[in-house]
């Protein structure tokens, strides 16, 4: 099992409707979760991190659910500039500092 | 604005060639940085942990005498691929903590390396 799973996609959502995915990690004593945005050919970018008792950004909102072990993320009123890969970012445990573990990312398209 | 530098953003080069990346910091010291590789479709897999004037820590299956990292100061580190042949050719990333244990990383513009 990975680590980290998230659903690949593509989510094709019109533009102005929400859009939500999961994803799940496999260790319970996770400490720190973040959602990151990653264009074709560019670098991953900290979209929001993830609180337990959930968090808004503007049209996202992020939700961690421990007893099942996963975070969601939604995007609401979608624009054509939010299509990206969504990256589902865990770091294990506070031993092991920056040792993040990635899924492979959830990809969206937001079409006209 | 970025946080971290990478440079160069893309290399194409011959088969044997060694290829050295930077990672800076900016405007922040970084004790550690990190070192991601991330072929096409795939998740970021770390590469190695850069220890600020220690030697890296290296995940298992990653070649140490062929990716070799250098941390010199508190805000660069480098790798350098050594002899890099085709199947070396990816997306290379680094990141870094601006704070404390838990806070999220910065990544670098990651660059691109094609091995012909």
């Amino acid at each position: 099992r990975k680590e980290v799973e998230q659903d690949p996609g593509p989510f094709n959502v019109p533009e102005g409707a929400t859009v939500a995915f999961n994803c799940t990690y496999s260790n319970s004593a996770s400490q720190s979760f973040f959602w990151y945005r990653q264009d074709c050919r560019k670098e991953p970018k900290l979209l929001m991190s993830v609180y337990s008792s959930g968090n808004e950004d503007g049209r996202f909102t992020a939700q961690l659910n421990r007893a099942s072990q996963y975070i969601s993320l939604l995007i609401r009123d979608s624009k054509l500039s939010d299509s990206a890969t969504y990256l589902c970012v865990v770091n294990p445990s506070t031993d092991s500092w920056g040792k993040l573990q990635f899924g492979a990312g959830t990809q969206v398209v937001v079409t006209p | 604005g970025a946080v971290v530098s990478q440079h160069p953003s893309w290399v194409i080069c011959k088969s044997g060639t060694s290829v050295k990346i930077e990672c800076r910091s900016l405007d922040f010291q970084a004790t550690t940085m990190f070192w991601y590789r991330q072929f096409p479709k795939q998740s970021l897999m770390l590469m190695a942990t850069s220890n600020e004037g220690s030697k890296a820590t290296y995940e298992q299956g990653v070649e140490k005498d062929k990716f070799l990292i250098n941390h010199a100061s508190l805000t660069l580190s480098t790798l350098t691929v050594t002899s890099a042949h085709p199947e070396d050719s990816s997306f290379y990333i680094c990141s870094a903590s601006k704070g404390a244990r838990g806070q999220p990383q910065h990544f670098g513009d990651g660059t691109r390396l094609s091995i012909l």
